[in-house]
């Protein structure tokens, strides 16, 4: 079964500056997609980047942007110039491209990141 | 364009009373549907997830039950609530293939 860990509980940022969270998942597949959510404090879960595995080039949203490494099964999220909106909790997520409505095309988050941005 | 109502927003319900929280989606059809519980400051458990009228996967056991009654309705119940059920319920939906998923905006749910 696939897994997705994130290994930082909390992160914390000066406003203005960059930030990098990490993911890891595990897999034997070969195709799938990877997300970022954000979770500000209202709860709503808001999807931030998404990254097709069979693409080599990295996704990228504004001040957003991964470093996909699939050989390393390693998912980052960097956040640019970071605002203070931006705080919020960030889960990484794994979806197989093999999902035909069984469990296996189910969203797999990891547990989250909590970030903080200091004015 | 989609869009995901959920609803209430808020729920402060007493222990051993029933519960039903709502789901629906506009502008799709024969979506997947999930429920998930978020406890506070933590990670997202799967609840139930559905792929079509009538269809629906438990993921954990507990006191809760889901049903889909229409294409794009998607109901959370329980007979009895425990002060365990509190949490923050998010409703979502998504196709099959290589998209996310669409939140809706949640419940709190208090059990006292």
């Amino acid at each position: 079964a696939q897994t997705v860990t994130q290994s930082q509980p909390e992160m914390s940022v000066q406003e203005a500056e960059t930030v990098t969270l990490s993911c890891t998942y595990d897999t034997s597949e070969s195709d799938y997609y990877l997300f970022w959510y954000k979770q500000p404090p209202s709860r709503q879960m808001i999807l931030v980047i998404r990254q097709e595995a069979y693409k080599q080039q990295n996704a990228t949203e504004n001040r957003f942007s991964v470093n996909f490494q699939k050989a390393a099964k390693s998912f980052s999220l960097k956040i640019s110039d970071s605002q203070l909106g931006d705080a919020a909790m960030y889960f990484c997520a794994y979806r197989s491209a093999m999902n035909y409505g069984g469990s296996q095309g189910n969203l797999i988050f990891g547990k989250g990141t909590k970030l903080s941005v200091k004015p | 364009s989609q869009t995901i109502h959920q609803w209430p927003a808020t729920l402060v319900q007493p222990v051993g009373s029933p519960l039903s929280l709502e789901c629906t989606v506009e502008g799709t059809s024969n979506p997947n549907l999930y429920w998930y519980r978020q406890a506070a400051g933590r990670g997202l458990q799967l609840l139930f997830y559905s792929v079509g009228i009538g269809q629906i996967s438990s993921e954990v056991p507990q006191n809760l039950s889901a049903s889909r009654p229409q294409d794009r309705q998607f109901i959370l119940s329980s007979k009895k609530l425990l002060l365990s059920d509190s949490g923050f319920y998010l409703c979502a939906w998504s196709f099959t293939g290589g998209n996310g998923y669409t939140f809706g905006s949640g419940t709190r749910l208090t059990v006292v």
